[in-house]
């Protein structure tokens, strides 16, 4: 039972343009959600999140917005940049559930310069 | 100031074998979660431990065990390791009650 999905396996984008990342989740009693990022050899880093009452979070490059109706977030990541290349997760969490993080299979993002 | 500790960084061991994994917390953290990632999958929850007690677990078999130490630190025992065990193990830890979790950068445990 994949409570959080990627459908996307992998994304291609070229240098400065925008690179776009979606998550579907089922479980409405989500209320967090994490984007990390993860280059091989290495464990997950932590990006950015967003609370369930709020539609929209920024750092930098890096968007994070949330659909609740839809149960959809998407990670914004503009211009992209040759280093953003890796496997992004998204991660959904509850407190009803100990907080623990709900992933799901990554996107492998590559950035092409 | 350092992060999420883990050792080994890697690790082989034969079927029916038993491993323990080990994982130091990032400083003024203590929560420690247990995730196992399988090639090409996202981690997956194990357990999570709180004040040297179990307080959640995934739906992993009793094979898996953990403890945690007073000065937090966690352990990971696999027994009767079979292949399907070959993984990546990340240790994860947070502030109780804080959503966001800080990730060491994993034991590669491959079994043969």
């Amino acid at each position: 039972d994949q409570q959080v999905k990627q459908n996307s396996p992998s994304l291609s984008v070229q240098e400065g343009r925008i690179s776009i990342l979606n998550c579907d989740y089922t479980n409405s009693m989500f209320d967090y959600f994490l984007w990390y990022k993860k280059y091989p050899a290495e464990g997950p880093t932590f990006l950015i999140s967003i609370s369930s009452i709020k539609d929209k979070n920024e750092d930098g490059r890096f968007t994070v917005f949330l659909n609740k109706s839809a149960k959809h977030l998407s990670l914004h990541i503009v211009p992209s940049q040759p280093g953003d290349s890796a496997v992004y997760f998204c991660a959904a969490s509850a407190k009803e559930y100990g907080n623990k993080l709900v992933f799901g299979a990554g996107t492998i993002l590559r950035v092409k310069s | 100031d350092a992060g999420v500790t883990q050792s080994p960084t890697h690790l082989i061991k034969t079927r029916g074998q038993q491993v323990t994994l080990r994982c130091s917390p990032k400083s003024g953290h203590d929560t420690v979660s247990w995730y196992q990632q399988a090639l090409g999958q996202g981690p997956q929850f194990i357990f999570q431990y709180y004040e040297e007690e179990e307080r959640q677990r995934g739906n992993f078999p009793d094979r898996f065990s953990g403890h945690q130490f007073p000065n937090y630190s966690s352990e990971l025992n696999v027994n009767a390791l079979l292949l399907g065990d070959s993984a990546l193990y990340l240790c994860a830890s947070r502030k109780k009650g804080a959503p966001g979790y800080t990730f060491g950068s994993g034991t590669r445990l491959t079994v043969v």
